[in-house]
């Protein structure tokens, strides 16, 4: 199994869908996790913190859960510029020596 | 300047040359890393610097040498590289270690 997985997509949806990821990890004792996007070319930039509580900003809802060790991305009301692909990002220790990236999740929003 | 910055944008090299990146953060960050990303493939750590001390490598073959001078700055020697290597190679700094972490642009690497 692998450390951190993602359905590679991908995901071709409508203007104004809602559109959900889901990522899993394999270490239970994983610490902190993000949401990145990454454009064609471009380097990576953070999307949201994923807290245990679960966080919105805006159309975008990052929810963890512990005990079937996955986390998730909900995006409403898509937008032609959500198009990119999502990285899910585990740090499985405190010191950082062990942060894994998915290989990404591909999204085309389509008009 | 904000962010953080990557020298060279784009890198050609022969086998036998030497070349560095550098990276330059002006986030105040205490930790700084150095990923490598090829095609179709997920992002790799490669080296993790906090507050100057290296922390991990992950069994980086020695033809990469990072080096740290100090907390705002990050450098990567490259000797001796083969073609695979070639990659984008990223840097990315956080205020801790188990912070978000920032990316620069990356340098584009090839190696013939």
């Amino acid at each position: 199994r692998k450390e951190v997985e993602q359905d590679p997509g991908p995901f071709n949806v409508p203007e104004g869908a809602t559109v959900a990821f889901n990522c899993t990890y394999s270490n239970s004792a994983s610490q902190s996790f993000f949401w990145y996007r990454q454009d064609c070319r471009k380097e990576p930039k953070l999307l949201m913190s994923v807290y245990s509580s679960g966080n919105e900003d805006g159309r975008f809802t990052a929810q963890l859960n512990r005990a079937s060790q996955y986390i998730s991305l909900l995006i409403r009301d898509s937008k032609l510029s959500d198009s990119a692909t999502y990285l899910c990002v585990v740090n499985m220790d405190s010191s950082a020596s062990k942060i894994i990236f998915g290989s990404g999740t591909r999204l085309s929003i389509r008009p | 300047e904000t962010g953080v910055t990557q020298t060279p944008r784009h890198l050609v090299m022969g086998m036998t040359n030497k070349k560095s990146l550098k990276c330059e953060q002006h986030l105040g960050h205490n930790a700084m890393y150095w990923y490598k990303q090829s095609a179709k493939k997920p992002l790799e750590l490669m080296f993790v610097y906090n507050f100057k001390e290296q922390t991990e490598n992950n069994s980086v073959p020695s033809r990469f040498s990072p080096e740290c001078p100090n907390s705002s700055h990050l450098f990567l020697h490259l000797h001796t590289l083969q073609p695979e290597d070639s990659a984008l190679y990223l840097c990315a700094s956080s205020q801790g270690r188990n912070d978000e972490q920032f990316f620069g642009p990356g340098t584009r690497l090839t190696v013939l």
